[in-house]
């Protein structure tokens, strides 16, 4: 069971470079989503999707695209790093409704 | 803004005791509430989902109850273990399906 699985597991950026973050899930869920943790700030949404082809805003969404063109796939852009970017992405996923998410492994991200 | 509040952020217990963490949330707009126990170098791990007021859950030695009408949650940890040391997130989720999670209350046990 590959359940939600997140790439790469450990990047390093300098400012103002481009990358993605890669998050598929295998469970059919409508529902992923995007945090990032930082020390002391718990989980913080990032934007989240409840099905293909909607995606919206959560609390820290500057700097940051999403795009859900399939069931499976939701991409974490960063267009132009910067270093308060730096953190541990998680992707998680679930049924619309009242599912418990699931939770990728994480993404360590520093950018210098 | 969503403001979800959890107490106390840290907890320090001896292995045997009892302990209970609390979760505020809005009171409008509710859909549901999670728990979530999240484990150092691992990823979080749903507890509980609950979505009526009143609800109670329970899963072994940990129980989890529900106020919408107030906008809070409990959950009770009965016995603390040493395996029982995480951080315990709630998570608010509001009928757009936005789920904001509080900053966790980290628990100890000392054996």
């Amino acid at each position: 069971n590959a359940g939600v699985t997140q790439t790469p597991k450990f990047q390093v950026l300098k400012t103002g470079q481009s990358m993605t973050l890669q998050c598929a899930q295998d469970m059919n869920h409508e529902y992923m989503s995007w945090y990032r943790q930082d020390p002391g700030m718990g989980l913080r949404l990032i934007h989240y999707s409840v099905g293909a082809g909607i995606t919206d805003q959560g609390e820290v969404p500057n700097g940051y695209n999403v795009s859900r063109s399939t069931t499976e796939d939701f991409p974490l852009r960063l267009l132009s790093a910067a270093p308060s970017q730096t953190s541990v992405y998680f992707c998680a996923s679930s049924y619309v409704g009242t599912g418990e998410l699931f939770f990728g492994e994480g993404s360590r991200l520093t950018v210098l | 803004i969503l403001n979800v509040e959890q107490s106390p952020q840290s907890l320090h217990v001896q292995e045997g005791d009892s302990t209970n963490f609390t979760c505020s949330f809005p009171s409008s707009n509710f859909y549901a509430l999670h728990w979530y126990r999240w484990e150092t170098a691992k990823s979080p791990e749903a507890l509980f989902v609950m979505t009526l007021n009143g609800d109670e859950k329970k899963k072994g030695r940990i129980s989890a109850t529900l106020n919408t009408k107030e906008g809070y949650s409990y959950l009770y940890i009965k016995g603390s273990q040493p395996e029982d040391s995480a951080t315990y997130l709630c998570a608010f989720c509001n009928q757009g399906g936005k789920l904001i999670f509080g900053q966790g209350t980290e628990l100890s046990v000392k054996p």
